[in-house]
């Protein structure tokens, strides 16, 4: 599973409870990112970052936030805001415009 | 603002047939096109790129074909086999997206069933 490290694989989320996906890569990409994927769907940007300490956003940024402390770590919390958060989760990383590698993805469902 | 658009949505072809998937995009300063293959559960998988220094490239019975003029480009799958059956998205690069470098947008996918 080369490099990019999801988890959980599944995740449950109670109505108002705030949960985060982790997402670790050894591959020394600068660039990580997180898609959100719906059933039968593309991939929507959430997040990305392309160096420690910066990240921006995509085009569904609406309630999720993340940090980027470290290089090979980039985590997404899901909180309360984001009204409808069952998704299939992706993180990727990447150099600078080059091929982006994926996790294998965190399946989230409300509860 | 940035997009990429591809079609079609969903493709059924009968085994041995050629499949093709086309994409177009909106800055033309975009660089990048990777493909990438997406089966049942899993995670998306790069199958073939290309530059927009190059017009075409092949690998085996895959190949890419751009035309940056028009923005657009396409991938083509010949003597097409059941396993290839899966979702196929397109991305290009934006180098000018939220003032980075080189952020991949996403096609909205294309289904391809292949009939034995």
């Amino acid at each position: 599973d080369g490099g990019i490290t999801q988890s959980p694989k599944y995740l449950f989320r109670k109505e108002g409870q705030n949960v985060t996906l982790s997402c670790e890569q050894n591959l020394n990409h600068d660039a990580m990112y997180w898609y959100r994927q719906d059933p039968g769907q593309g991939l929507r940007l959430i997040y990305y970052s392309q160096i420690v300490n910066d990240f921006q956003k995509g085009d569904i940024a609406e309630g999720y936030s993340v940090s980027r402390e470290k290089k090979e770590s980039f985590p997404l919390t899901v909180t309360s805001a984001q009204k409808n958060p069952t998704a299939f989760y992706l993180c990727a990383s990447s150099m600078i415009n080059t091929e982006a590698f994926f996790g294998q993805g965190t399946r989230l469902t409300v509860v | 603002g940035e997009n990429v658009e591809q079609h079609p949505s969903t493709l059924s072809v009968q085994e041995g047939d050629s499949a093709v998937i086309k994409c177009t995009y909106s800055d033309s300063a975009s660089n990048y096109f990777p493909w990438y293959k997406q089966e049942l559960g899993k995670r998306p998988q790069l199958i073939i790129d290309i530059r927009s220094n190059v017009g075409e490239k092949k690998d085996q019975r895959i190949a890419v074909t751009l035309n940056k003029t028009a923005k657009h480009f396409s991938l083509h799958i010949t003597e097409t086999q059941p396993e290839d059956s899966a979702v196929y998205f397109c991305a290009a690069s934006f180098p000018n997206y939220g003032g980075s470098q080189g952020n991949l947008i996403f096609g909205k996918g294309t289904k391809l069933s292949v009939k034995p």
